[in-house]
């Protein structure tokens, strides 16, 4: 059972652009929700991080949009560059709860010029 | 101060061999994570280790795999007789703390298995 679910798969953004990649969660216990961005032959890093207490978190060009009552959270890269292609991991976690990071599925994000 | 390190980065084996993939936590990091990748997905939890306990084996197979890690070393995912299913790239993760909000996993580069 895939208890976080990310969209799209793929996304191609023109330079300068929008990116946004949504993520629906299932378990109400989730308190931490991360996003990681990985590039090919690396490992994933933590790129920014919400708590459902807030409904957004914004650093730099990276804002996390949260929705407590739809079960849904999102990445908003805005004015997208050509160095942000990667692979965007969405997480959630339950504090507490073994310190098991959930992953979605990810999503490859390539920003053309 | 260093990263998480994994080694080896890329790994091949034939059927039925044994696989030892290694992780060096990040300096003052005594909570160490292993997740497995496989192609087109996301990452799967496999075990969370303090040093010399196993505290959350609930991702590992039951069969062939194992993890340690030791007092003193780096922690090793041991994966016995692979087979070509096994064939994933396997990352390691570190934290300071064992809970709480603040416990940030530092991922390594990680090892890219291949079964032959």
């Amino acid at each position: 059972q895939q208890q976080v679910k990310q969209s799209p798969q793929s996304l191609i953004v023109q330079k300068g652009g929008i990116s946004i990649i949504n993520c629906a969660y299932e378990n109400t216990a989730f308190d931490y929700f991360p996003w990681y961005q990985q590039f090919p032959g690396k490992g994933p890093a933590l790129l920014i991080a919400i708590r459902p207490d807030v409904s957004e978190k914004k650093e730099g060009r990276f804002t996390i949009s949260f929705n407590k009552s739809a079960k849904q959270f999102s990445l908003h890269i805005m004015d997208s560059q050509p160095g942000d292609s990667a692979t965007y991991f969405c997480a959630a976690w339950v504090t507490g709860g073994g310190n098991k990071l959930t992953f979605g599925t990810g999503t490859q994000l390539k920003v053309e010029l | 101060n260093a990263g998480v390190m994994q080694n080896p980065r890329h790994l091949v084996r034939r059927r039925g061999q044994e696989a030892r993939l290694r992780c060096s936590p990040m300096k003052g990091h005594s909570h160490v994570y292993w997740y497995r990748q496989l192609p087109e997905e996301g990452l799967k939890f496999m075990v969370y280790l303090q040093k010399e306990n196993i505290i959350d084996e609930s991702g590992m197979p039951k069969e062939r795999f194992s993890a340690e890690f030791p007092k003193e070393g780096p922690s090793i995912l041991r994966i016995q007789q692979v087979v070509r299913g096994d064939s994933a790239a396997y990352f390691c993760a570190s934290s300071a703390l064992g809970q709480g909000i603040a416990n940030i996993q530092y991922f390594g580069a990680g090892t890219r298995l291949s079964v032959l």
